[in-house]
């Protein structure tokens, strides 16, 4: 399985937390996207994080991604109820063409 | 129009039966993918076409049968079904074909097989 791995698997929080979720990947890559997911419905890209960067800022987002663990973090500042959904990383797969996503971490915020 | 659109939203089908699932966009993509995904498990790549040829079939049982008649459409061809099938199936689009282009991603088809 070209398949990255996601920790926590689950998390709850509260509204106005921050919530770190973590991705460690199997194969050397050159970039590696977030994705989010509302239940049952498609994904949505959140950010993509290039290998020659460190660290990533989009909004309320913070991506950081250390090629020599072969790992990367997704943080979500003030969280808020709408964030509630499954966060996904997901990598290039041994051609580098298409991607592959992580087991994904479910994260719940409570008003 | 950024969007992905997948017709049907829901579908049932008995294990005897063939139907399609659709999808379709006009963003101009000429990459074009299927995803699986069983309920609480992340997506499953299961296809993908670049510039309307099959570039990836991650060893899909025959019963799955994808076609891209053209730039803007994607079908899956489905036929003698499993029930283990049963899953929401997810199509996708991208710029290209390479791993670093944002992929954008319809609603899904949720799939009952009985």
């Amino acid at each position: 399985s070209q398949q990255g791995e996601e920790d926590p698997q689950a998390l709850s929080i509260q509204e106005g937390e921050n919530a770190t979720m973590n991705c460690s990947y199997k194969t050397s890559i050159n970039n590696l996207q977030w994705y989010r997911q509302n239940s049952g419905r498609g994904l949505v890209h959140l950010i993509l994080i290039r290998s020659n960067e460190r660290e990533k800022h989009s909004g309320r987002l913070r991506v950081t991604l250390d090629t020599s663990k072969k790992s990367s973090s997704l943080l979500i500042t003030a969280s808020r109820a709408a964030d509630t959904a499954s966060y996904f990383c997901a990598s290039p797969g041994n051609t580098g063409n298409q991607f592959y996503f992580g087991t994904g971490t479910s994260l719940t915020v409570i008003p | 129009d950024t969007e992905v659109t997948q017709t049907p939203k829901h579908l049932v089908m008995g294990m005897t039966n063939k139907k399609s699932l659709k999808c379709e966009q006009h963003m101009g993509h000429r990459a074009m993918y299927w995803y699986k995904q069983k309920a609480k498990k992340p997506p499953e790549l299961m296809f993908v076409y670049s510039y309307e040829k099959l570039s990836i079939n991650e060893s899909v049982p025959s019963r799955f049968s994808p076609e891209c008649p053209n730039s803007s459409l994607l079908n899956l061809h489905l036929h003698a079904l499993q029930p283990e099938d049963s899953a929401l199936y997810l199509c996708a689009s991208s710029l290209i074909l390479t791993g670093d282009t944002e992929a954008f991603f319809g609603q899904g088809t949720r799939l009952t097989v009985v």
